[in-house]
Order: structure tokens, then C-alpha cells, then sequence
């Protein structure tokens, strides 16, 4: 059966820290990968998402970026953490020839 | 970008009540997806849906796709403790890049004993 893993599971990091938060799917070969941010008020805002190695779509120009650098890895990254990337981050991953995503227990980042 | 309208926004029920929710979307859909979201994990998915009428169960839940294309409903029967949380529909409209799914703002259910 598939997993997926996120870590770390809390982060607590200062204004102007980098970031690096970890995605692995276990017991399944070239997932979509996604990376969704969900704030306070509940909904899921979709960040990126990869169809293959390398390959990253992003949806929301901002302070982050993703990567792609094995199959069933995708890492969520930033230079300089603002105040507002404060959240909930979420990895979904889903077959490639289905729409059913499949999320991590997510991370809770919060920046002071 | 699409909107999926999700409503009610809360629900206060007394445990044992049946619950009704529903979504609503300005395109056609081709799938539908309902999940549920526990306090500080990540959302599970419940039901799938495929096609326009279909009416799918999973244990108290049952979720039926719309035949406009456009809308979903998700009810819960016989509602107990465990069903807080929050429910979300999703889905891609007829246009959606494979995998791109848009999400309604949820449901946030609490259920009183």
C-alpha cells in the first residue's frame, strides 16, 4: 500500500530563516506530486505541483519554491521566510491517470 | 480561477442527527471528490464519484454527483462524536490539467453529545 511522509511535522523558524520541508510517497512509481498551503481560515491553496522529476508547475508566484529531485520526493523551499507563509503545509500525491489525491499529515510552520 | 461553493459553511448538530451538505460549481465537473480534515491533519478522502446521477455509500456517508454536472451533495446519517471535523468537496472542471483539483472552502461539522 502507498504512505506518503512529511517532515517535520512543526517548525518554528524567524523572519528572514530559510525553509525546507520534505515530501516521500512509499509503494507507488511516478506520482503526481503536490504542495498545497492551507491557512487559518480553511481553505487548501494549491502551491505547485509535479507531473514527473524536474518538472514543477507553479500556481502562486510568491516567496517559495519547489523541487522534484527523485520521484516520490518533493521538497517545499524558501530563501527568506515572511511573516505570511505562516501555515499549514500540506504533500498530496495522486496516480497519474487519476484525479484522487492522497495527502501527508501536513506541517505546521510558523514564523515569528 | 473556479469556484466551488461549499455550503453551509458550519453545522451544530446533536449526535445521533443526519447531516446534508452540499456543492456548487459555475462549470461542468468530471469527478468528484469528498474529503474529511481532522484538527491538525491532513484531509482523507471519503468518496469518489465519476459520473452525472451517481449515488455512492461509504458506511453513514453517502455522496451523490449531480446530473447538471455541476453540483454534489454529501450526507451523513446518524451522526456521532467522531464525525467533527472539516468536510471538503473537490473536483477538476472539464478544462482541469490531469490532476488539478479545485477545492470548496469546507463544511466545518461539530457534533454535540
Amino acid at each position: 500500500s502507498q504512505t506518503i511522509h512529511q517532515w517535520p511535522a512543526t517548525l518554528v523558524q524567524p523572519v528572514g530563516s530559510p525553509l525546507s520541508l520534505e515530501c516521500t510517497v512509499e509503494g507507488t512509481s511516478n506520482p503526481n506530486l503536490y504542495w498545497y498551503r492551507q491557512a487559518a481560515g480553511r481553505g487548501l491553496q494549491l502551491l505547485f505541483y509535479s507531473v514527473g522529476i524536474g518538472q514543477i508547475s507553479s500556481e502562486v508566484p510568491q516567496n517559495l519554491s519547489a523541487s522534484r529531485p527523485q520521484d516520490r520526493q518533493f521538497i517545499l523551499s524558501s530563501k527568506k521566510l515572511l511573516l505570511s507563509d505562516s501555515g499549514f503545509y500540506l504533500c498530496a500525491w495522486s496516480p497519474g491517470e487519476f484525479y484522487e489525491q492522497y495527502f501527508g499529515p501536513g506541517t505546521r510552520l510558523t514564523v515569528t | 480561477g473556479q469556484q466551488l461553493n461549499q455550503s453551509p459553511q458550519s453545522m451544530f448538530i446533536q449526535e445521533g442527527e443526519d447531516v446534508s451538505m452540499n456543492c456548487t460549481s459555475s462549470s461542468i465537473f468530471n469527478t468528484w471528490l469528498w474529503y474529511k480534515q481532522d484538527p491538525g491533519e491532513g484531509p482523507v478522502l471519503l468518496i469518489a464519484l465519476y459520473k452525472a446521477g451517481e449515488l455512492t455509500s461509504n458506511g453513514r456517508l453517502t455522496a451523490q454527483f449531480g446530473i447538471t454536472r455541476k453540483d454534489s451533495f454529501l450526507n451523513i446519517s446518524a451522526s456521532i462524536p467522531s464525525d467533527v471535523g472539516i468536510y471538503f468537496c473537490a473536483g477538476p472542471n472539464r478544462g482541469s490539467t490531469l490532476g488539478r483539483l479545485y477545492f470548496g472552502r469546507g463544511t466545518q461539522l461539530t457534533v454535540w453529545p
